[in-house]
């Protein structure tokens, strides 16, 4: 079974501190991706990464940053957390056509 | 550019009634997939199914069952008899050739109460 891990279920930041979403994903898949989901938006995908060293903008890349130095892991940075980061963030990780999703980390930016 | 409309916010039904989850999309591609998932309250995303655009044949599994009809650009999900652990969050989505992402719709929660 493909497993995808995030590192937190749930993280409390204030605004202004820099913070970093883990995920790790456990069958060397070259694409990852990172979305927010949001009551009544969805998913929207924040950045996505092709291989290491390698990434691409998604819909909403404003305020965020990715990074991607070994394959099994695509962080998420925010820069400068703000008010309205607050949201759920799911990782995935993508085989041929399907996409493996992580447990999500749901932020609060108080 | 891509798009997917889920129409329908919130379903409540009783359990065994059957019901069914709407999703149109809109694409110029002649190749694409299409996808639901489900979101239980635990929060993790689960893959029901992935359709593309060269197979319209409807699709059942168990008590799920898939539409699919390129003619009205629709790819709807029917529950027969549902239960109360079918209350989840329902995300359809839609995926180009050659693109790697994936564009959802924005859901549909559906309750289903004893």
């Amino acid at each position: 079974d493909v497993k995808v891990t995030q590192s937190s279920r749930y993280l409390v930041k204030r605004t202004g501190e820099k913070v970093f979403l883990e995920c790790v994903q456990d069958m060397d898949h070259e694409n990852m991706f990172w979305y927010r989901q949001d009551p009544g938006l969805g998913l929207r995908l924040i950045y996505f990464s092709y291989d290491v060293k390698m990434k691409e903008k998604g819909d909403i890349p404003e305020g965020y940053s990715v990074s991607r130095e070994k394959k099994e892991r695509f962080s998420l940075i925010l820069e400068s957390a703000s008010t309205n980061q607050t949201s759920m963030y799911l990782c995935a990780s993508r085989w041929r056509n399907e996409q493996f999703f992580g447990p999500g980390t749901r932020l609060t930016v108080l | 550019a891509q798009k997917v409309t889920q129409a329908q916010t919130e379903i409540s039904v009783v359990e065994k009634e059957d019901v069914t989850l709407d999703c149109v999309y809109e694409t110029r591609d002649t190749t694409y997939y299409l996808f639901w998932y489900k979101q239980p309250p635990s929060g993790e995303l689960v893959f029901l199914i992935r359709r593309n655009s060269f197979d319209e044949q409807n699709e059942i599994s168990g008590r799920y069952s898939w539409n699919f009809q390129k003619s009205t650009s629709s790819f709807n999900f029917t529950i027969t008899a549902s239960q109360v652990v079918d209350s989840a969050v329902y995300f359809c989505a839609l995926s180009e050739s050659g693109f790697q992402k994936l564009v959802f719709g924005t859901g549909t929660r559906l309750l289903v109460s004893p």
